[in-house]
């Protein structure tokens, strides 16, 4: 079975500042994705990056890049130059390459505050 | 291009009722996937639909059902209400439902059971 941890269920962080969130996770299929998703107040899940298992660069979008180190199974997401708008719930999955009985396979989320 | 919607958005019912959710798919996108998000339980995958067809489906009862039509809009229907469906559903869609496709949420359904 697939599980997704994300052990920081709040942060705080200075505006500007570049933000970590950490993900590790867990699967016995040698073939997957990760995602990372933000969810603000509204509810709406916004995609954000993907990486695949066999990618041998780390995955960058805008201002997002993901570190992605297989050995370690983890997978953070980081955020360079923090803004306001960056504030909201920070969710990391995953799903294997048969498609997933499960589909996708979410972690806690992490509570992402930017202070001004 | 129009994203996900999903109808209606909010929604308050009472034990016992059912309730049917609709979500309209990103043009092209043939698969729409189901998740349930509480703050207990987080995110947990419902089911997901493919050329009208459930392909795969979580662990929960018979009383969450959903079917796709031939446009690739999918409805879910619970019945027999509990408080514990209270919940926000979101619907998501993807080209063909299989890594590496992202799947695309909508902006979900709020359903208060009373």
């Amino acid at each position: 079975a697939q599980k997704i941890t994300q052990t920081q269920p709040g942060m705080f962080v200075q505006e500007k500042e570049a933000v970590t969130l950490d993900c590790t996770y867990d699967t016995s299929d040698p073939s997957y994705g990760l995602f990372w998703y933000k969810q603000p107040s509204s509810g709406e899940m916004i995609f954000l990056i993907y990486q695949g298992s066999y990618d041998q660069q780390n995955a960058t979008e805008g201002r997002y890049s993901l570190n992605f180190q297989k050995a370690r199974k983890s997978a953070n997401l980081v955020i360079s130059a923090s803004q306001l708008g960056d504030s909201a719930m920070y969710f990391c999955a995953m799903r294997d390459s048969g498609g997933g009985a499960d589909g996708l396979t979410f972690g806690k989320g992490t509570h992402l505050i930017i202070q001004p | 291009k129009a994203g996900v919607t999903q109808t209606p958005r909010y929604l308050i019912k009472t034990r016992g009722q059912q309730v049917t959710l609709s979500c309209s798919p990103i043009s092209g996108h043939r698969s729409v996937s189901w998740y349930q998000q509480t703050p207990g339980q987080g995110l947990q995958f419902l089911f997901e639909y493919f050329s009208e067809t459930q392909r795969n489906k979580g662990n929960f009862p018979g009383r969450f059902s959903g079917r796709q039509f031939s446009n690739s809009r999918s409805e879910m229907n619970v019945s027999t209400l509990e408080l514990g469906d209270s919940a926000l559903y979101l619907c998501a869609s993807s080209l063909e439902g299989l890594a590496p496709d992202t799947q695309y949420f909508g902006p979900g359904t709020r359903l208060t059971v009373l």
